[in-house]
């Protein structure tokens, strides 16, 4: 049984940086075709993607966001960290991380199970 | 970078067919890929590889992709499929993409 669960701060200020982390379980992120992403989602907007690691630590990121961001895997701790610079109100959104399925020759990627998310709300 | 076209709304009448639309540049050689979401809650996947169902999806679900258009299906509509739902496809060029989401409405 998969589970993703996310966890950081719900409040940041402007200019700060933001960490979250995904604490997963049910998959191990060394397995070939495993990744983890991060999605979030505006209140009332749609699902825009931030960033994927893969099993084999190549890492993706969105190319609008691509400056501000860092993922990173912990293997042994069963973590991903996603870290956003220079947090800025239009950011407040809710930031779920989500198990990815990636058969690169079938040109298939998705996510096929999600955490809750949390709400992080970017306010002075 | 690539686009994913949704309309913002489709209504549908309990027991008809819904019909939700994902236009892209030759979408047809991608992999589209349909989640639900519902108020409050995380996206579930519902279609994957343009028609595959995961376990536990109802077979009302189903899913096309051909030219410029996917198109997820719901038959016989329930009050419970009132959800938004995104499309999203993987690309070369702009990795991950998502739609911008349909609101379907069940009249």
């Amino acid at each position: 049984q998969i589970t993703l669960k996310e966890s950081g701060p719900t409040l940041v200020k402007p200019t700060q940086t933001l960490t979250l982390t995904c604490t997963f379980s049910g998959f191990s992120l060394s397995t070939s075709g495993v990744g983890v992403g991060w999605i979030r989602q505006p209140p009332g907007k749609a699902l825009e993607w931030l960033a994927l690691i893969y099993w084999n630590d190549d890492k993706r990121y969105s190319p609008s966001l691509k400056s501000r961001l860092t993922i990173t895997k912990d293997t042994s701790k069963n973590q991903v960290v996603l870290t956003m610079t220079n947090m800025d109100p239009v950011d407040t959104a809710t930031y779920y991380c989500a198990h990815s399925v990636v058969v690169v020759a079938a040109n298939l990627y998705y996510f096929d199970y999600w955490g809750q998310g949390t709400l992080v709300t970017v306010s002075s | 970078s690539y686009v994913l076209t949704q309309p913002p709304s489709v209504s549908v009448a309990p027991g008809k067919t819904a019909r939700i639309t994902c236009g892209g540049n030759n979408i047809g050689s991608k992999s589209v890929h349909w989640y639900q979401q519902k108020p409050g809650q995380a996206p579930v996947l519902v279609i994957y590889y343009d028609s595959d169902r995961p376990s536990g999806i109802p077979e009302r679900f189903s899913g096309s992709n051909s030219g410029n258009t996917a198109t997820l299906t719901i038959s016989r509509v329930e009050a419970g499929d009132e959800a938004d739902y995104y499309c999203q496809v993987w690309d070369s060029s702009s990795d991950w993409v998502f739609g911008g989401g349909t609101k379907l409405t069940v009249l």
